[in-house]
């Protein structure tokens, strides 16, 4: 199984303000995703992140918000944006998935803000 | 539409006693299912999963899960719990015909095991 380590591991912020998360896997992998888990909530996916394309993202979810970067196989940032107290949620990214696979998810990031 | 339903929102046990978690679902075809676990603060774990063949899956932490198709159920469960056992329990489902590869999840059932 895969490594996933995220950073932050927690953050509080202002709103208006801008927070980019760091996803590192300890290996390559083709495809990684990006959730959102709200308070008291399940995980809903915000986008798809393949290496050399453009993120795909889920309905409800908009680049201008979320934007994406894959830059290599092992490494993505996920930034919210001009963020307000609704996104306040733990941000997971996961790997895995192709053919049947699990995924596996990172430590998550705990995002407060005020 | 795909869709994972967990009716229970919490499950309590007895410690040493047996215990399910039920989960329901919706896909077109022949479904992948997933299940995971969170404890606290900290971030999914994989328990198990069904892709196909047995229809009883055998995962981590002595867990279990039986598919059956014609209720469109993937219970999970344990023979005997413990008090470690007590988490944030989430069934997913995949659609192997879907390219995206992603995950729906249920709401999760949060599994209480008292001494």
């Amino acid at each position: 199984s895969a490594v996933i380590s995220q950073k932050p591991s927690r953050d509080i912020c202002q709103r208006g303000t801008s927070l980019t998360i760091q996803c590192q896997v300890d290996s390559q992998v083709t495809m990684m995703f990006w959730y959102r888990q709200q308070p008291g909530q399940s995980l809903t996916l915000i986008a798809t992140a393949n290496q050399g394309s453009e993120a795909t993202y889920e309905s409800g979810f908009v680049i201008d918000k979320f934007p994406i970067s894959r830059p290599n196989l092992t490494f993505s940032t996920l930034t919210v944006s001009n963020m307000s107290p609704e996104d306040s949620s733990i941000y997971l990214c996961s790997v895995g998935g192709e053919v049947g696979a699990e995924q596996f998810f990172g430590p998550g990031t705990r995002l407060t803000v005020l | 539409a795909q869709s994972v339903a967990q009716p229970e929102d919490q499950v309590n046990v007895a410690e040493g006693n047996p215990l399910t978690v039920k989960c329901t679902y919706s896909v077109s075809g022949n479904p992948y299912l997933f299940w995971y676990v969170q404890y606290p603060n900290r971030g999914l774990q994989f328990l198990l999963k069904y892709i196909t063949g047995d229809n009883l899956v055998k995962g981590s932490y002595g867990f279990e899960a039986e598919f059956n198709k014609s209720q469109t159920s993937f219970h999970l469960k344990k023979p005997s719990a413990l008090v470690s056992d007590s988490a944030l329990y989430f069934c997913a489902v995949r659609d192997p015909v879907d390219s995206s590869y992603k995950l729906i999840f249920g709401s999760g059932t949060r599994l209480l095991v008292r001494p």
